[in-house]
């Protein structure tokens, strides 16, 4: 099965500073790759997600990039803010004829000091 | 209306008690998940429908057993606990193609004494 590795596994960071948490998985067959954060006590929210035909993928402060010949992608956030701070997981899955489930990563703690 | 709901929200049940947990999405997805999460642990998958089938089960113990009676619901009932199974139960919805982004609801935290 799909094995998702993710680092590092604690990130902290000065505000206004950018943030990057890198994720390799094993299966080249996959082809969805979603980022969730997740605060304490709350559910995984998708943050941002990229599929196997695109290699970036930006929204406002955050992106993401992917290279599928290396089987690596990347979360980048740009100008930190307090509010960032919290569990982010990467995630891949097959996807390939119909609902496919997810494979996360062991999480990102990032933590934002002021 | 564009949220997964679960009840209930917590949940504490003896090793010998029977139990539900249920989902419910508006979405009109056709694909449904539980995930369990231990405490600092990604989620893990345990089962997915699609169009009301289950089509994933990834090697689940029999004492969780799911059930989708129709599009918008998904159950999981418990059967004879151990502790261990103590976590929080995730359920998510789709679209039941592929590359489908997965919305998770809030869980259900569960303690099993």
């Amino acid at each position: 099965g799909e094995n998702v590795e993710q680092h590092p596994s604690t990130l902290s960071v000065q505000e206004g500073d950018s943030a990057v948490i890198k994720c390799t998985y094993s299966d080249s067959a996959s082809n969805y790759f979603p980022w969730y954060k997740q605060e304490l006590g709350k559910r995984p929210q998708l943050i941002i997600d990229i599929r196997s035909n695109v290699g970036e993928k930006k929204d406002q402060r955050i992106a993401v990039t992917l290279n599928k010949t290396a089987k690596h992608f990347s979360l980048h956030i740009t100008e930190t803010q307090p509010e960032d701070s919290a569990v982010y997981f990467c995630a891949a899955s097959l996807g390939g004829g119909g609902a496919d489930g997810l494979t996360f990563g062991k999480g990102t703690h990032l933590i934002i000091q002021p | 209306d564009t949220e997964v709901t679960q009840t209930p929200k917590h949940l504490v049940m003896g090793m010998t008690n029977k139990k539900s947990l249920k989902c419910e999405q508006h979405m009109g997805h056709r694909a449904m998940y539980w995930y369990k999460q231990k405490a600092k642990k990604p989620p893990e998958l345990m089962f997915v429908y699609s169009y009301e089938k289950l089509s994933i089960n990834e090697s689940v113990p029999s004492r969780f057993s799911p059930e989708c009676p129709n599009s918008s619901l998904l159950n999981l009932h418990l059967h004879a606990l151990q502790p261990e199974d103590s976590a929080l139960y995730l359920c998510a919805s789709s679209q039941a193609t592929a590359q489908e982004t997965q919305y998770f609801g809030p869980g259900t935290r569960l303690l099993v004494l």
